[in-house]
């Protein structure tokens, strides 16, 4: 079965501090890709980056980077020197050539305090 | 500017009553989708279509319909038979419903049933 866990409901960082994201995941597929939104609070879900399976390259875009380990089914997400406006919630998701569904995890709400 | 496009932002409910949510997009994608976010929770799909005048039914379909007449729109009707209909409801849409296409999603509609 599909699921995605992020075990982390709240992360509370002062500015300028750095942030780990965790995100593990479950599928019987060999063919998957992972990806991660924000959804500030407007609500709109934004897409920040998407992985497939055979690539297990890290990615760093600016303050964001991501850690893609197959070993221990993990994707996850680090921003670097936060800021008040990488407050959010962080979704992680998995889709997989099964279903083709996106499967959400819970959530990680991120408060940035100045 | 290229997007997706949802309304009424906000929209108020009495119980008995059915409501239809707007959506259209115009990144000239054939996939659409409806999920539907409860606080404190990930995403649920209640709706997808994968091309005009087609559509399935998602994890929590009951109480809600859909068509797909146009490519660029697909409204979703919340019915009477909804048992909690208050949520957030985002749409989405994506190239085509395979997994390695990314889903892009609209700004979302809050329902609250009075």
């Amino acid at each position: 079965a599909q699921k995605v866990t992020q075990a982390q409901t709240e992360i509370s960082v002062v500015e300028k501090e750095d942030v780990t994201l965790d995100c593990v995941y479950e599928t019987r597929d060999t063919t998957y890709y992972l990806f991660w939104y924000k959804q500030p609070p407007s609500g709109e879900l934004v897409f920040l980056i998407r992985r497939n399976s055979f690539d297990e390259q890290n990615e760093i875009s600016g303050r964001y980077s991501w850690n893609f380990q197959k070993s221990t089914s993990s994707f996850n997400f680090t921003i670097t020197a936060s800021q008040v406006v990488d407050s959010a919630v962080y979704f992680c998701a998995l889709r997989d050539g099964a279903t083709n569904k996106l499967i959400f995890g819970t959530g990680t709400l991120l408060a940035v305090q100045p | 500017d290229g997007g997706i496009t949802q309304s009424p932002k906000y929209l108020f409910r009495k119980e008995g009553q059915n409501v239809t949510l707007s959506c259209e997009q115009n990144l000239n994608h054939d996939a659409m989708y409806w999920y539907r976010q409860d606080p404190g929770q990930g995403l649920r799909l209640i709706y997808y279509s994968q091309i005009v005048n087609d559509f399935q039914k998602g994890d929590i379909a009951e109480g809600y319909s859909v068509s797909r007449e146009k490519k660029e729109s697909f409204p979703l009707t919340v019915t009477s038979a909804q048992k909690n209909p208050t949520a957030f409801y985002l749409c989405a849409s994506s190239r085509q419903r395979l997994s390695g296409n990314t889903i892009y999603f609209g700004e979302g509609s809050w329902l609250t049933v009075v």
